[in-house]
């Protein structure tokens, strides 16, 4: 595609609810990120997909987060049981490798828990 | 642990000032450096970005930075911002595939 693509661009859930996010990178872009910004604040890095290798699940902030990624495409991010705090933006970004081109970024998925 | 950080979280300056926000990280070895900028309403994009060679890295819309290994530092600058500068903008680092950004300056340049 042109772009990184996000859906969906806004969610409303009710807290206790699963959530599922999906992000389809620039097609052929092998490095994968999801970031989480809460309001007013910086980027929170949650995961990192580059090709075939196990993923950088670092940041994932409990266990109630997990994300999958087929192969070098499409990525959805699940949250169980979500909380208020989970309320933020979701942003996928993806790029050609990593530690080399610039990432590019997705327009988010605007959470919120109710 | 590895981390980036921005001095400052708000700037305020008129149209004409110069700007410079402050970038350190904390990483060893080899690092890739970059600055974001989302202006609002917008999806975040690339300003500028360092890998190796000159320190001294241009970017789009007149903005430069400067690699200072010495200080772990890279810091962005304009010499004189205009007002649609306005935005948020973020220090990146990359070390092993592992992009990390700073907090965010929020930039507001006044009329």
């Amino acid at each position: 595609g042109a772009g990184v693509s996000q859906s969906p661009s806004n969610k409303v859930t009710e807290k206790g609810k699963d959530v599922e996010l999906r992000c389809d990178p620039i097609s052929g872009h092998t490095a994968l990120y999801w970031y989480r910004q809460r309001l007013g604040q910086g980027l929170e890095f949650l995961i990192y997909f580059q090709g075939n290798s196990a993923p950088d699940k670092s940041g994932l902030p409990s266990d109630r987060f997990s994300a999958e990624r087929t192969g070098e495409s499409v990525s959805t991010l699940t949250i169980q049981r979500t909380q208020q705090e989970d309320s933020a933006v979701y942003l996928c970004a993806s790029s050609l490798a990593s530690g080399g081109p610039e990432a590019f970024f997705g327009q988010g998925t605007r959470l919120t828990v109710v | 642990a590895q981390s980036v950080s921005q001095h400052n979280h708000h700037v305020i300056l008129s149209e004409a000032a110069s700007l410079e926000l402050g970038c350190n990280y904390s990483y060893g070895g080899t690092v890739n450096l970059f600055w974001y900028v989302q202006y609002p309403g917008q999806h975040l994009q690339l300003l500028l970005k360092y890998f190796s060679g000159d320190p001294l890295v241009k970017g789009i819309k007149g903005f430069e930075a400067e690699f200072i290994k010495s200080k772990f530092s890279f810091n962005l600058r304009k010499p004189s911002v205009q007002w649609s500068d306005t935005a948020e903008y973020f220090c990146a680092a990359d070390s092993w595939g592992k992009l990390q950004f700073g907090a965010g300056t929020q930039v507001v340049v006044t009329p």
